[in-house]
Order: structure tokens, then sequence, then C-alpha cells
């Protein structure tokens, strides 16, 4: 069973432009967790995603920051206009119901 | 919203040493989970541990929930153990977002 993927695993954009991060959960997980973390710091919520339906988006920018859990396919996090602010690694989680959560291995995205 | 301290913030052990690593939560959870994150970045999953106690090798955890705190306990550390250690926390009342704390950053030196 293949664990949470995630991709691209770095991403470089210039400011002003789109980033899009996906992330395929694991087989039979319908729930996924978007996180930024900043380098030395802590792991922040973001968004919270079950098939086809926003569940909790309290900790997305108001701006500029959408994700989708689409019936098919990865769940993808976009990141519109993109500062160097920005810069930061974006972690995938998924689990299925009541269970524990697993992580991808990231994307770093760094914008210059 | 719920509250998660981790404590110390930074712990510096030789090699061969035993630590103790506690989260403190502020409110009622139905899921904590202990991470590890390596220095490459990658976060490996410790134990999923809502209540009781677990023993993974050289690491247990114990969570007692009515009192709001877990405790994980490395013994005989390895300079592999390095990186950082975070707990999260699913709060009660439905389906609700892991939140995680500041973690504990732990250097072993040889």
């Amino acid at each position: 069973n293949a664990g949470v993927m995630q991709n691209p695993r770095h991403l470089v954009r210039r400011r002003g432009q789109e980033a899009r991060l996906r992330c395929s959960p694991m087989k039979g997980h319908s729930h996924v967790y978007w996180y930024r973390q900043l380098p030395e710091e802590g792991l922040k919520f973001m968004v919270y995603l079950q098939k086809e339906n926003i569940i909790d988006e309290s900790g997305m920018p108001k701006e500029r920051f959408s994700a989708e859990f689409p019936k098919e396919g990865p769940s993808i996090l976009r990141i519109q206009q993109v500062v160097r602010g920005d810069s930061a690694a974006y972690f995938c989680a998924s689990r299925g119901g009541v269970t524990e959560a697993f992580f991808g291995q990231g994307t770093r995205l760094t914008v210059v | 919203g719920i509250q998660v301290e981790q404590s110390p913030p930074d712990l510096i052990l030789q090699e061969g040493a035993n630590s103790t690593l506690r989260c403190n939560f502020s409110d009622s959870v139905n899921n904590l989970q202990w991470f590890h994150q390596n220095p490459w970045g990658q976060l490996i999953n410790l134990f999923y541990i809502p209540s009781g106690t677990k023993q993974n090798g050289r690491l247990s955890a114990t969570t007692v929930a009515t009192e709001r705190y877990s405790l994980l306990y490395i013994s005989s550390s390895q300079t592999t153990d390095s990186g950082v250690y975070f707990c999260a926390v699913r709060p009660s009342g439905g389906y609700n977002k892991l939140i995680f704390g500041a973690g504990t950053r732990l250097a072993v030196h040889p």
C-alpha cells in the first residue's frame, strides 16, 4: 500500500506565478489535510477536505489560496500570484475514518 | 481552540542517554499522535495513542486522557534519533483537524 504521495517535491516559482501542489492520499483514505511549515517552526493547519467537500478551511489565507479534493484524482493546493512569504514546506496528510493520519514527504516551495 | 504544549522545547543528549518528552493539551481529544521529523524534513509516525501505553523498540508512549497529557520515552538514544518530535491531537466532537504542538528539538551527540 503506497503511502501519501506529494508532488512535486521541490517547486520554484517567480513572484506573481501560480503554484499547484498535488497530494494523492493513501488507498482507501477519504480525508485529506494540508499543513504549512516555515523554517524552524511547527506545522500550521490550512485546510481539511473530504471527497468533493471542504470541511474546515479556517487556516487558509483568505486570498490567493484554494484547495480541492475532486471525486477522481489527487487533492490540489493552489496558490495564485505567489509572494516571497509563501516560501515554505507544504505537507499533506490523509486518514481513513477514525484512524491515524499519515503524511507525505512534503513540497518545498521557493518563491524567487 | 485547543492548546497543545510540548516540553522541553530543546534537548541535548549524549548517545545512550534516556529522555522523556511531554505533551499537554487543554481539552478532550479522540486522537493523539507522536511524529518524528528527521533532519531531511520527513514526518514519521511513531505512535497513534489516544489513551494507554504502547511500546515500539526503544520508544514508548503513554497517554493519560483524563489528565490531558502524553509522554514519549526514548531509551538508549542514538544519533539517528535527532530531529524534532511533534505531538498532534484531534479534539473530540466530530471530525476535526489535527492540531500540532510546537515540537521538541532533540540533538543526540556521539
